[in-house]
């Protein structure tokens, strides 16, 4: 099955700075790759996905890009906030089923 | 937030003992995903239900079972209740293969 490891486990940065967290995957099937950010607490939120076809995605100060050949993505906050402190989470699936998460990043953005 | 709501919050259970956990999709959405997650780990994939049929399953035991009923909402069984299956359980609601979204979760404790 897939196996999906993420890198750091936690991030510290100051406020402005550029954040990035990488994950790899394993499965040469899987084509769905979303990112969640959860809050303590809370449920984890979608902030950004990609798909097998496209090999970068943008979304304001987010970003996810894809390299297939390698079965790793990243994603980059840029212009970081306080309240982008969180736990981020990144996961693979094939369509969208069985989908696998990586142990996760706690990222910090200090003020 | 999203349109998943999950009861209840929060169960206190004793070895051994059998729990049913339930979750509401969000309006439109077939498809129904359930996950546990430990502290501190990413959530980990136990079953999905589609149009009422279990769809993929995660290394869980048997004794995590499922149902969907024809409004979609959905769920989870899980017997003879073991301490380690103390998490929170998360059912992510999705239409097909599109992006699921998370309900609250529902914290089980298992003395």
């Amino acid at each position: 099955g897939e196996n999906v490891e993420q890198h750091p486990s936690t991030l510290s940065v100051q406020e402005g700075d550029s954040a990035v967290i990488k994950c790899t995957y394993s499965d040469s099937a899987s084509n769905y790759f979303p990112w969640y950010k959860q809050e303590l607490g809370k449920r984890p939120q979608l902030i950004i996905d990609i798909r097998s076809n496209v090999g970068e995605k943008k979304d304001q100060r987010i970003a996810v890009t894809l390299n297939k050949t390698a079965k790793h993505f990243s994603l980059h906050i840029t212009e970081t906030q306080p309240e982008d402190s969180a736990v981020y989470f990144c996961a693979a699936s094939d369509n969208n089923n069985d989908m696998r998460f990586g142990a996760g990043t706690r990222l910090t953005v200090k003020p | 937030e999203t349109g998943v709501t999950q009861s209840p919050t929060h169960l206190i259970k004793t070895r051994g003992q059998q729990v049913t956990l339930r979750c509401s999709s969000q309006s439109g959405h077939n498809t129904v995903s359930w996950y546990q997650q430990a502290l501190g780990q990413g959530p980990q994939f136990i079953f999905q239900y589609y149009r009422e049929e279990e769809n993929g399953r995660g290394n869980f035991p048997p004794r995590f079972s499922g149902l969907q009923f024809p409004n979609y909402s959905s769920e989870l069984n899980v017997n003879a209740l073991e301490l380690d299956d103390s998490a929170l359980y998360l059912c992510a609601s999705s239409f097909g293969t599109d992006t699921q979204y998370f309900g609250p979760g529902t914290r089980l404790t298992v003395l």
